[in-house]
């Protein structure tokens, strides 16, 4: 079976500018998480949808991500407008709906903002 | 805040040798899962063990977790150069609605020389 697909594997942006992450989940795994590793620091939760709704965002930083699951199939993750402290590397991670044995991650997406 | 220490952070040995990770907390975790992370890669799920005082062998890898459920060990026997990566754990918390919020640790880097 195909993987959790992570998209770009790479950015590049200017302070100030949007960036939007796609994440396309394991075909049939209902929870969604995204992670996020900022250099030199550990990887830490942002947010799990199970399906299209929002289970836990506890972990988004601040009002500038905002996090979407239309559909309940791939998800974004926007952020507007990107400031310097946002580079790191954006893991997504899926799993079946019922699991508590561990994810699947994808290979991230590395943000870097200048 | 829910902390997990991992250590050492990097460890650097000959092919052959024995080694041990550790990952401690002072919080209870309803799951410790271990992943491995190579470079431009996300992390790869390893083992999860959710009882106190279990013991998982996957090969050479043996896994503990703590009887109170607070901390967790990783045991390679006899490392070869292909076990050379980044070695996380990461805690599962307790509690509905939280479940998918994963703490990791920081990681431990492991280098086996042949």
């Amino acid at each position: 079976e195909a993987g959790v697909t992570q998209f770009p594997s790479h950015s590049v942006i200017e302070k100030g500018q949007t960036v939007t992450l796609r994440c396309d989940p394991i075909s049939g795994h209902d929870n969604l998480y995204w992670y996020r590793r900022v250099m030199g620091k550990e990887i830490k939760f942002l947010l799990h949808f199970v399906k299209e709704s929002k289970q836990d965002e506890s972990g988004m930083p601040n009002n500038r991500f905002l996090a979407e699951r239309t559909g309940g199939t791939y998800s974004t993750l926007k952020v507007q407008p990107a400031e310097l402290e946002d580079s790191g590397v954006y893991f997504c991670a899926s799993s079946p709906i019922s699991s508590g044995q561990g994810y699947t991650f994808g290979s991230g997406t590395r943000l870097t903002v200048v | 805040t829910q902390l997990l220490e991992q250590s050492p952070q990097f460890l650097s040995i000959q092919e052959g040798e024995n080694l041990t990770v550790y990952c401690n907390s002072s919080s209870v975790f309803s799951s410790l899962q271990w992943y491995r992370q190579e470079p431009g890669e996300g992390p790869v799920l390893l083992v999860t063990v959710v009882t106190g005082g279990e013991v998982k062998k996957l090969k050479r890898l043996t896994f503990q977790f703590g009887d109170a459920r607070k901390d967790s060990s990783l045991h390679i026997t006899a490392a070869q150069p292909g076990d050379t990566g980044l070695y996380l754990c990461a805690g599962g918390r307790a509690g509905r609605g939280s479940q998918g919020n994963l703490i990791f640790g920081k990681g431990t880097k492991l280098s086996v020389k042949p």
